[in-house]
């Protein structure tokens, strides 16, 4: 089965630092799905990736998906407070269009006013 | 227009009682799916709905946990005989197609705690 590592873990900046967060395979990604999660709350889809070597950029948020595609980063520019959350990474492994998304633990983030 | 809506947001049980979930979905989506979240941890598959049948549901756990959507829109998922374990927070989403071409829509959750 596939499995997703995310790092770091937890992450604190300072408002308007740059910061980004990755997310390695233990397989090929066929699909790979970024979302946002705040407590109480449900995921919010932020990017999708398919291609290797695809980047999207959606505000300050820029997602890239390496050429063996096997990593995905998640990058943001001039973190705010409203960048604050849970990052999760989830991907689609069978390469059929899969329902069954496998996702990373998360990463959590704060920024500090 | 309304999201995906799920009832009730909280809900404590004793073990061993018998609880009901409930995902409105996105008007016109066909696609529907729970996942469980426990503490944490990422979400995990659970289920999946493409009309009214279930069309993959390798992700329940055991033979304890059921779901319906009866005419292709609202879906119910059941637990029987509620164990300490089963507390979590439960996803639904759904979706116009399926997933892998689109994003998925998630509901708020409704978090289960069972004493």
């Amino acid at each position: 089965s596939q499995e997703l590592e995310q790092s770091p873990q937890s992450l604190i900046v300072q408002e308007g630092k740059n910061l980004t967060i990755n997310c390695t395979s233990s397989k090929t990604l066929y699909g790979l799905y970024w979302y946002k999660q705040k407590y109480g709350e449900g995921l919010i889809f932020l990017m999708m990736l398919q291609k290797g070597g695809e980047e999207k950029s959606h505000e300050k948020i820029t997602a890239k998906l390496d050429e063996k595609k096997q990593q995905s980063s998640l990058h943001i520019t001039a973190s705010q407070p409203s960048h604050a959350g849970i990052y999760l990474c989830g991907a689609d492994g069978s390469g059929a269009g899969s329902y069954q998304l496998t996702f990373g633990k998360g990463t959590k983030l704060s920024v500090i006013p | 227009g309304a999201g995906v809506s799920q009832t009730p947001s909280n809900k404590v049980t004793e073990k061993g009682k018998y609880v009901e979930l409930r995902c409105d979905p996105i008007s016109g989506h066909t696609a529907l799916y729970w996942y469980r979240q426990s503490l944490g941890q990422g979400p995990e598959f659970l289920i999946y709905f493409q009309g009214t049948g279930a069309a993959d549901d390798s992700g329940l756990p055991n033979d304890r946990f059921f779901a319906v959507r009866p005419e292709g829109s609202v879906s119910t998922l059941k637990i029987q005989r509620t164990e300490r374990g089963d507390s979590a927070v439960y996803l639904c989403a759904s979706s116009y197609r399926r997933q892998g071409r689109g994003e998925l829509f998630f509901g708020e959750g409704s978090r289960l705690t069972v004493l």
